[in-house]
Protein backbone atom coordinates (compact mmCIF):
# COMPACT_ATOMS: atom_id res chain seq x y z
CA UNK A 1 0.00 0.00 0.00
CA UNK A 2 1.20 3.41 -0.63
CA UNK A 3 0.97 6.49 1.56
CA UNK A 4 2.18 9.79 1.74
CA UNK A 5 3.48 11.85 4.92
CA UNK A 6 3.21 15.77 5.83
CA UNK A 7 4.63 15.84 8.91
CA UNK A 8 3.84 19.79 9.19
CA UNK A 9 0.71 20.26 10.38
CA UNK A 10 0.97 24.14 9.72
CA UNK A 11 3.79 27.00 9.33
CA UNK A 12 3.44 30.66 9.83
CA UNK A 13 6.02 32.98 8.67
CA UNK A 14 6.47 36.43 8.01
CA UNK A 15 6.73 37.78 4.22
CA UNK A 16 9.73 37.23 2.42
CA UNK A 17 11.06 34.31 5.00
CA UNK A 18 11.78 30.81 2.78
CA UNK A 19 9.49 28.19 3.49
CA UNK A 20 10.19 24.36 3.05
CA UNK A 21 7.27 21.97 3.36
CA UNK A 22 8.29 18.42 3.48
CA UNK A 23 7.10 15.13 2.07
CA UNK A 24 8.48 11.23 3.06
CA UNK A 25 6.43 8.99 1.15
CA UNK A 26 5.75 4.85 0.99
CA UNK A 27 5.64 2.38 -2.04
CA UNK A 28 6.26 -0.40 -3.02
CA UNK A 29 7.04 0.13 -6.92
CA UNK A 30 9.99 1.13 -8.50
CA UNK A 31 7.71 3.15 -11.16
CA UNK A 32 5.36 5.90 -9.45
CA UNK A 33 4.41 9.83 -9.79
CA UNK A 34 4.88 12.63 -7.06
CA UNK A 35 2.19 15.55 -7.48
CA UNK A 36 2.51 18.64 -5.39
CA UNK A 37 -0.82 20.69 -5.81
CA UNK A 38 -2.07 23.50 -3.90
CA UNK A 39 -5.45 24.65 -2.19
CA UNK A 40 -6.40 28.39 -1.51
CA UNK A 41 -9.00 28.97 0.71
CA UNK A 42 -11.58 28.57 -2.43
CA UNK A 43 -10.56 24.94 -2.25
CA UNK A 44 -9.75 24.29 -5.79
CA UNK A 45 -7.14 22.37 -6.55
CA UNK A 46 -3.84 23.70 -8.44
CA UNK A 47 -1.45 21.50 -9.51
CA UNK A 48 1.90 22.62 -9.11
CA UNK A 49 4.17 19.87 -9.86
CA UNK A 50 4.67 16.30 -11.05
CA UNK A 51 7.66 14.29 -11.09
CA UNK A 52 7.91 10.85 -11.80
CA UNK A 53 10.18 8.06 -10.17
CA UNK A 54 13.03 8.10 -13.00
CA UNK A 55 13.70 11.69 -12.81
CA UNK A 56 15.60 12.62 -10.11
CA UNK A 57 16.31 16.18 -10.94
CA UNK A 58 15.55 19.32 -8.78
CA UNK A 59 13.46 22.00 -10.36
CA UNK A 60 12.89 25.57 -9.66
CA UNK A 61 10.33 27.40 -10.93
CA UNK A 62 10.02 31.10 -9.98
CA UNK A 63 9.70 31.39 -6.28
CA UNK A 64 8.93 27.27 -6.04
CA UNK A 65 11.95 24.51 -5.80
CA UNK A 66 11.78 21.21 -5.57
CA UNK A 67 14.32 18.68 -4.03
CA UNK A 68 13.64 15.12 -4.96
CA UNK A 69 15.35 12.34 -2.89
CA UNK A 70 14.72 9.00 -3.57
CA UNK A 71 17.10 7.59 -1.13
CA UNK A 72 15.11 9.08 1.47
CA UNK A 73 11.81 8.40 -0.51
CA UNK A 74 11.59 12.48 0.18
CA UNK A 75 10.17 15.27 -2.32
CA UNK A 76 9.90 18.53 -0.51
CA UNK A 77 9.10 21.82 -1.26
CA UNK A 78 10.39 24.87 -0.92
CA UNK A 79 8.94 28.92 -1.18
CA UNK A 80 11.46 31.02 -1.34
CA UNK A 81 10.83 34.55 -0.48
CA UNK A 82 7.11 34.00 0.96
CA UNK A 83 3.94 36.26 -0.11
CA UNK A 84 0.76 36.63 1.49
CA UNK A 85 -0.84 34.96 -1.46
CA UNK A 86 1.25 31.83 -1.19
CA UNK A 87 -1.41 31.63 1.78
CA UNK A 88 -2.92 28.06 1.66
CA UNK A 89 -2.99 24.41 1.91
CA UNK A 90 -0.35 22.37 0.31
CA UNK A 91 -0.55 18.48 -0.66
CA UNK A 92 2.09 16.15 -1.83
CA UNK A 93 0.67 13.01 -3.57
CA UNK A 94 1.82 9.82 -4.80
CA UNK A 95 0.37 8.10 -7.92
CA UNK A 96 1.62 4.27 -8.33
CA UNK A 97 1.70 3.15 -12.37
CA UNK A 98 -0.85 0.39 -12.85
CA UNK A 99 -0.57 0.72 -16.09
CA UNK A 100 1.01 2.36 -18.85
CA UNK A 101 -2.13 4.51 -19.92
CA UNK A 102 -2.77 7.19 -17.64
CA UNK A 103 -6.45 6.23 -16.37
CA UNK A 104 -6.64 4.19 -13.41
CA UNK A 105 -3.68 5.04 -11.32
CA UNK A 106 -5.05 6.53 -8.01
CA UNK A 107 -3.52 9.67 -6.03
CA UNK A 108 -2.78 8.84 -2.13
CA UNK A 109 -2.61 12.11 -0.87
CA UNK A 110 -0.60 13.48 2.60
CA UNK A 111 -2.10 15.04 5.28
CA UNK A 112 -1.61 18.68 3.86
CA UNK A 113 0.47 21.30 5.23
CA UNK A 114 -0.95 24.32 6.17
CA UNK A 115 1.21 27.62 5.52
CA UNK A 116 0.12 30.79 6.66
CA UNK A 117 2.35 33.73 5.39
CA UNK A 118 1.79 37.06 7.57
CA UNK A 119 2.26 40.42 5.96
CA UNK B 1 -4.64 21.70 -19.16
CA UNK B 2 -7.58 20.23 -18.99
CA UNK B 3 -10.76 21.60 -17.99
CA UNK B 4 -13.14 20.02 -15.23
CA UNK B 5 -16.58 21.54 -14.11
CA UNK B 6 -18.67 20.55 -11.32
CA UNK B 7 -22.30 21.36 -10.49
CA UNK B 8 -23.47 22.89 -8.19
CA UNK B 9 -20.54 24.17 -6.17
CA UNK B 10 -22.50 24.80 -3.01
CA UNK B 11 -25.65 22.86 -2.00
CA UNK B 12 -27.80 22.87 1.15
CA UNK B 13 -30.41 20.38 1.87
CA UNK B 14 -32.33 18.44 4.32
CA UNK B 15 -31.35 15.18 5.58
CA UNK B 16 -33.40 12.18 4.24
CA UNK B 17 -33.38 13.65 0.46
CA UNK B 18 -30.73 12.64 -2.50
CA UNK B 19 -28.38 14.99 -4.15
CA UNK B 20 -26.73 14.84 -7.50
CA UNK B 21 -22.92 16.10 -8.19
CA UNK B 22 -22.29 16.86 -11.64
CA UNK B 23 -18.51 16.26 -13.29
CA UNK B 24 -17.73 16.86 -16.69
CA UNK B 25 -14.76 17.25 -18.80
CA UNK B 26 -15.22 20.42 -20.71
CA UNK B 27 -12.23 20.11 -23.45
CA UNK B 28 -11.62 15.90 -23.58
CA UNK B 29 -12.90 12.67 -23.22
CA UNK B 30 -12.65 11.49 -19.79
CA UNK B 31 -12.85 7.35 -19.51
CA UNK B 32 -11.75 7.73 -16.10
CA UNK B 33 -13.02 9.90 -13.30
CA UNK B 34 -12.48 9.83 -9.58
CA UNK B 35 -13.94 11.01 -6.89
CA UNK B 36 -12.79 12.68 -3.25
CA UNK B 37 -14.38 13.27 -0.08
CA UNK B 38 -12.55 16.37 1.88
CA UNK B 39 -13.75 16.83 5.36
CA UNK B 40 -12.85 20.34 7.05
CA UNK B 41 -9.00 20.79 7.70
CA UNK B 42 -8.93 17.11 6.49
CA UNK B 43 -6.83 15.65 3.35
CA UNK B 44 -8.83 14.39 0.09
CA UNK B 45 -9.80 10.89 0.47
CA UNK B 46 -10.44 8.82 -2.66
CA UNK B 47 -13.73 7.47 -2.29
CA UNK B 48 -14.29 5.67 -5.90
CA UNK B 49 -13.31 5.13 -9.30
CA UNK B 50 -15.83 6.07 -11.70
CA UNK B 51 -15.73 4.06 -15.37
CA UNK B 52 -17.40 5.18 -18.68
CA UNK B 53 -20.18 2.88 -19.22
CA UNK B 54 -19.18 0.20 -16.45
CA UNK B 55 -19.49 0.10 -13.01
CA UNK B 56 -17.59 2.69 -10.26
CA UNK B 57 -14.76 0.70 -8.17
CA UNK B 58 -15.28 1.86 -4.70
CA UNK B 59 -12.73 2.38 -1.95
CA UNK B 60 -13.45 0.30 1.20
CA UNK B 61 -15.28 1.92 3.78
CA UNK B 62 -17.28 3.88 0.97
CA UNK B 63 -20.97 2.51 0.93
CA UNK B 64 -22.00 1.90 -2.87
CA UNK B 65 -25.50 1.82 -2.09
CA UNK B 66 -25.11 5.28 -0.69
CA UNK B 67 -23.01 7.09 -3.22
CA UNK B 68 -23.81 6.06 -6.36
CA UNK B 69 -21.81 6.74 -9.47
CA UNK B 70 -23.48 6.86 -12.96
CA UNK B 71 -20.40 7.92 -15.81
CA UNK B 72 -22.99 7.43 -19.01
CA UNK B 73 -21.11 9.22 -21.45
CA UNK B 74 -17.18 10.33 -21.89
CA UNK B 75 -17.76 13.70 -20.63
CA UNK B 76 -20.29 13.24 -17.26
CA UNK B 77 -20.02 11.08 -14.43
CA UNK B 78 -22.96 12.04 -11.60
CA UNK B 79 -22.72 10.73 -8.08
CA UNK B 80 -25.49 11.01 -6.48
CA UNK B 81 -25.21 11.12 -2.15
CA UNK B 82 -28.76 9.21 -1.18
CA UNK B 83 -30.55 9.42 1.99
CA UNK B 84 -27.90 12.38 2.96
CA UNK B 85 -27.29 13.34 6.69
CA UNK B 86 -25.61 15.76 9.00
CA UNK B 87 -22.37 13.49 8.53
CA UNK B 88 -22.29 13.44 5.16
CA UNK B 89 -21.57 17.12 4.97
CA UNK B 90 -17.77 17.20 3.32
CA UNK B 91 -16.23 19.23 -0.09
CA UNK B 92 -16.83 16.56 -3.38
CA UNK B 93 -14.50 16.90 -5.49
CA UNK B 94 -13.95 15.15 -9.07
CA UNK B 95 -10.94 14.79 -11.35
CA UNK B 96 -10.42 13.21 -14.76
CA UNK B 97 -7.83 11.74 -16.86
CA UNK B 98 -6.86 12.42 -20.03
CA UNK B 99 -6.55 9.30 -21.66
CA UNK B 100 -3.62 7.80 -22.91
CA UNK B 101 -1.79 10.92 -21.81
CA UNK B 102 0.94 9.02 -19.87
CA UNK B 103 1.66 11.00 -16.99
CA UNK B 104 -1.07 10.32 -14.71
CA UNK B 105 -1.98 13.96 -14.37
CA UNK B 106 -5.84 14.39 -13.07
CA UNK B 107 -7.34 17.55 -13.46
CA UNK B 108 -9.60 18.80 -11.12
CA UNK B 109 -12.88 19.91 -10.95
CA UNK B 110 -13.82 23.18 -8.15
CA UNK B 111 -15.53 21.03 -6.29
CA UNK B 112 -19.07 20.85 -4.41
CA UNK B 113 -19.85 21.89 -0.95
CA UNK B 114 -22.45 20.08 0.88
CA UNK B 115 -24.38 21.04 3.70
CA UNK B 116 -26.94 18.84 5.18
CA UNK B 117 -29.19 20.09 7.72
Amino acid sequence: AQKVTQAQTEISVVEKEDVTLDCVYETRDTTYYLFWYKQPPSGELVFLIRRNSFDEQNEISGRYSWNFQKSTSSFNFTITASQVVDSAVYFCALSEVVTLRAAGNKLTFGGGTRVLVKP
Amino acid sequence: GAVVSQHPSRVICKSGTSVKIECRSLDFQATTMFWYRQFPKQSLMLMATSNEGSKATYEQGVEKDKFLINHASLTLSTLTVTSAHPEDSSFYICSGVVPLAGNNEQFFGPGTRLTVL
